[in-house]
């Protein structure tokens, strides 16, 4: 199996300031079509999983441009280019181009 | 527009079963990957199974030989039957299409499963 490693697990941001997330997968998650099959999740308190980038670096529809998705092969980083109060929750990584498919251990991001 | 709807859910005893429905709109099920993903009380995200286009389908370890995945093509709804249920199974389960070549994937509401004595 695919082992998808986040970091930090917590991560306290001030508003208006950048953060970003690493997520690191055990095999490359790039595909023979050139695609990385790594999705990014963002989970509000009560809420399911919103799609933010999909492929690696393809945000999603409605996402906000202050996220931003980069990588290739097993090292991806989720960007949040100026913090808001509305983006405190948990962030996911996943990989979809092997079965069974893993997630990171989820990523903590909450207000100073 | 796409939506995922989730039912099916509640309370079972230990060694119960159920069956949880996805009914999906805005696309064809049966030209995605689909999934059913799930979330223990306070925990991460944990997935379950998947079923490709091609009808193949494939399991957690946690889940193999208990729960069943399939699809209703007419009614364009995603199923997961639930067998031999434990406590370790009690979760909210999410519906997922996946991610592929055309566009991202999209997930519904959940639904949760509680199962206790």
């Amino acid at each position: 199996d695919i082992v998808m490693t986040q970091s930090p697990l917590s991560l306290p941001v001030t508003p208006g300031e950048p953060a970003s997330i690493s997520c690191r997968s055990s095999r490359s998650l790039l595909h023979r079509n050139g695609n990385n099959y790594l999705d990014w999740y963002q989970q509000k308190p009560g809420q399911s999983p919103q799609l933010l980038i999909y492929l690696g670096s393809n945000r999603a529809s409605g996402v906000p441009d202050r996220f931003s998705g980069s990588g290739s092969g097993t090292d991806f980083t989720l960007k949040i280019n100026r913090v808001e109060a509305e983006d405190v929750g948990v962030y996911y990584c996943m990989q979809a181009i092997q079965t069974p498919r893993t997630f990171g251990q989820g990523t903590k991001v909450e207000m100073k | 527009e796409v939506q995922l709807v989730e039912s099916g859910g509640g309370l079972v005893q230990p060694g119960g079963s159920l069956r949880l429905s996805c009914a999906a709109s805005g696309f064809i099920v049966s030209t995605k990957y689909m999934s059913w993903v799930r979330q223990a009380p306070g925990k991460g995200l944990e997935w379950v199974s998947i079923i490709y286009r091609d009808g193949s389908t494939y399991y957690a370890d946690s889940v193999k030989g208990r729960f069943t995945i399939s699809r209703d093509n007419s009614k364009n709804i995603l199923y997961l039957q639930m067998n031999s249920l434990r406590v370790e199974d009690t979760s909210v389960y999410y519906c997922a299409r996946e991610t592929d070549e055309v566009e991202g994937g999209y997930w519904g509401q959940g639904t949760l499963v509680t199962v206790s004595s």
